[in-house]
């Protein structure tokens, strides 16, 4: 079974720009979560999905965020315009709310440099 | 607020040298606590999952136990391949958002 992928694995980008990354969940899992860690600091949450539906953003910095999930599958989170303090890395996670344990899975990150 | 508290920072080791490391959280209704090890350049890879007081979970060389306020992951006679950042995490809320802490670096030398 494939796992959480996550594309690009590192982007390189001027302040100003915009950036687009991609996730691709464990198919079937219908939760999709978005996290970043930022240099020195822990993990944070900022965004949910169920299916195509936004649970929860609250975690998002601000309006240059931006996060789709189209019919469900992939989601993808932009960025527009890049600012330095978004560098960081991006991960995102996928869980399945049926029986089973809680648990969420994670892709490998796109490393986010902002110049 | 909820908060999560991992110490150390970093741990290093001899190998076979066994060692414990520290997750201290404070959450209003535990809906479980994750264990996580991340290797440089990957996302959080899963361990273990506990979710009440006094239960206890191995693999190998790791055991995680859980008490009311705190967990801890013990490791028993390391090798270097265990090297890595150990991460907690605690669900914020029933939709399971993660409250991180910050982990602990673990290098166990040959």
């Amino acid at each position: 079974e494939a796992g959480v992928t996550q594309f690009p694995s590192h982007s390189v980008i001027e302040k100003g720009q915009t950036v687009t990354l991609r996730c691709d969940p464990i198919s079937g899992h219908d939760n999709l979560y978005w996290y970043r860690r930022v240099m020195g600091k822990e993990i944070k949450f900022l965004l949910h999905f169920v299916k195509e539906s936004k649970q929860d953003e609250s975690g998002m910095p601000n309006n240059r965020f931006l996060a789709e999930r189209t019919g469900g599958t992939y989601s993808t989170l932009k960025v527009q315009p890049a600012e330095l303090e978004d560098s960081g890395v991006y991960f995102c996670a996928s869980r399945y709310s049926g029986a089973g344990p809680d648990t969420q899975y994670f892709g490998p990150g796109t490393r986010l440099t902002v110049l | 607020e909820d908060q999560v508290t991992q110490s150390p920072e970093a741990l290093r080791l001899q190998e076979g040298e066994s060692s414990s490391l520290n997750c201290s959280y404070t959450v209003s209704g535990l809906r479980g606590l994750f264990w996580y090890r991340q290797d440089p350049g990957k996302g959080p890879e899963f361990l273990f999952t506990l979710y009440s007081a006094g239960e206890e979970k191995e693999k190998e060389r790791l055991k995680a136990t859980l008490t009311k306020k705190e967990s801890f992951l013990h490791i028993t006679a390391p090798k270097p391949e265990d090297s890595a950042t150990y991460l907690c995490a605690v669900p914020m809320d029933s939709n399971y958002q993660l409250i991180w802490g910050a982990g602990t670096k673990l290098i166990i030398k040959p």
